[in-house]
């Protein structure tokens, strides 16, 4: 069975610093892991994605995330925080080989404060 | 604009009732996913379909149905509703079956009362 779990179900950070979102995942084989992030009443919008090439993914919006085998982590990261950055955040696996079934972390809402 | 586009926006009903949500998915694209948001669940694998045809189950109910048309879009069915069926509803659309991106929708919201 894979599961994901996300530390923090907020973060904080002031416009300008350093965004981490933390994802720990657990898998018997080496998944592929997603981060996707949701603003208010809308859908989930794909960030990045890792599907075993380049450990380091990066993605739309300045975000990157590096994929860590031996942490079992996949944590998501944009050095200088943006007022439009504020969303929730969701980190997602998936088995190779498999339908898109997506098994998503229970979400970490970001805001960003002036 | 994901290109996905789901009917209704918004859906208030009472418990016992039956609903049926519509999802269109992207031009071009043959799989169909439902997922289920709820503030105690999270965000959950329903079903998915490829070109009409079952292809994966997840943690859908027996009360719950789903179905994909020649057209290719998927309606999910919801019925005897009760107050725990209260969630966002997304589908999400992908060229292949598997290991492609999938595109969300924005969701329908079920308010069951």
């Amino acid at each position: 069975a894979q599961s994901v779990t996300q530390l923090g179900s907020h973060v904080s950070v002031s416009e300008g610093a350093l965004v981490l979102l933390r994802c720990n995942y657990s898998s018997s084989v080496p998944p592929y892991l997603f981060w996707y992030v949701q603003y208010p009443n809308q859908g989930l919008q794909l960030l990045l994605k890792y599907t075993s090439a380049a450990t380091l993914v990066k993605g739309i919006n300045g975000f990157e995330a590096e994929f860590k085998k031996s942490e079992t982590s996949f944590h998501l990261t944009k050095p200088s925080a943006h007022m439009s950055d504020a969303a929730e955040y969701f980190c997602a696996v998936e088995l190779p080989g498999s339908a898109r079934q997506l098994t998503f972390g229970s979400g970490t809402q970001l805001t960003v404060l002036p | 604009d994901s290109g996905v586009t789901q009917t209704p926006k918004h859906l208030i009903t009472a418990t016992g009732q039956r609903v049926t949500l519509r999802c269109s998915p992207r031009s071009g694209d043959l799989s169909v996913y439902w997922y289920q948001q709820s503030l105690d669940q999270g965000l959950q694998f329903l079903i998915q379909y490829y070109n009409g045809e079952e292809r994966a189950k997840g943690n859908i109910l027996e009360r719950f149905s789903a179905q994909q048309f020649p057209d290719l879009h998927s309606e999910l069915n919801l019925s005897s509703l009760e107050l725990g069926d209260s969630a966002l509803y997304f589908c999400a659309s992908s060229v292949g079956s598997m290991n492609t991106e999938a595109f969300f929708g924005q969701g329908t919201r079920l308010t069951v009362v």
